[in-house]
């Protein structure tokens, strides 16, 4: 059964700092990955997904994302922090039958300091 | 703009008493999915409609229950709802072929509903 691992459950980074925050999965085949953000009382935004080609990964607000294979990793970075990213971070991966499924890490808090 | 919406954003209940929980979406997605998550926990997914076909997930208790009336309304039905129902709900919305195959499309997330029980 797939499965996604968030090793992290706080992080806290000085403001201006780079991120970065792990993910590692289970999963047969090639995956389909996911990274999304939640902030409090808020529902859940997606920053950015993997579905095939490059294994760097784009996403909003200055956020990317390297998948490796040989690592089954998925690890969201960001070069410099920005105090409004103080939220909570999840990763994801796809289902592997015809649901659209995902199957959540346990999530990420980060902190930001001044 | 809002592209998934959910109503109420709080709602409050008592011990046993139902409550319906609203979400609508403005995507036209054929998928639409409701996850429970508690305080600091990952989202935990309940049941999803492909269409008009409804799936539960194995570990679903029986007090949840779904509606899906069309394409842009889907309930969530808590029938005698427990202290350790109280939760955050989210609703989100995907697109999935219709012919067959898996896609991987993005789930939209609405805002959520904070559940709480008295």
């Amino acid at each position: 059964a797939q499965s996604v691992t968030q090793p992290d459950i706080h992080i806290t980074v000085s403001e201006g700092a780079s991120l970065e925050l792990r993910c590692n999965y289970s999963y047969g085949a090639t995956p389909y990955l996911f990274w999304y953000v939640q902030s409090p009382g808020q529902g859940l935004q997606l920053l950015l997904k993997y579905f095939s080609g490059d294994t760097l990964v784009q996403g909003i607000k200055g956020f990317e994302a390297e998948f490796k294979r040989s690592q089954s990793s998925f690890n969201l970075r960001k070069p410099s922090v920005h105090w409004s990213d103080a939220a909570e971070y999840f990763c994801a991966v796809g289902d592997s039958g015809n649901t659209g499924k995902l199957i959540f890490g346990q999530g990420t808090t980060l902190q930001v300091k001044p | 703009d809002a592209m998934v919406i959910q109503n109420p954003r709080y709602q409050v209940t008592q011990f046993g008493k139902p409550v319906t929980l609203s979400c609508s979406q403005t995507l036209n997605h054929n998928v639409m999915y409701w996850y429970q998550q508690k305080s600091s926990q990952a989202p935990k997914l309940l049941f999803h409609y492909y269409d008009k076909d409804f799936n539960n997930e194995a570990d679903t208790p029986d007090n949840f229950q779904s509606r899906r009336p069309n394409t842009s309304f889907c309930f969530l039905d808590i029938r005698s709802p427990g202290l350790g129902d109280a939760a955050m709900y989210l609703c989100a919305t995907s697109s999935l072929p219709t012919s067959g195959g898996a896609l991987r499309d993005t789930q939209y997330f609405g805002p959520g509903t904070r559940l709480t029980v008295l």
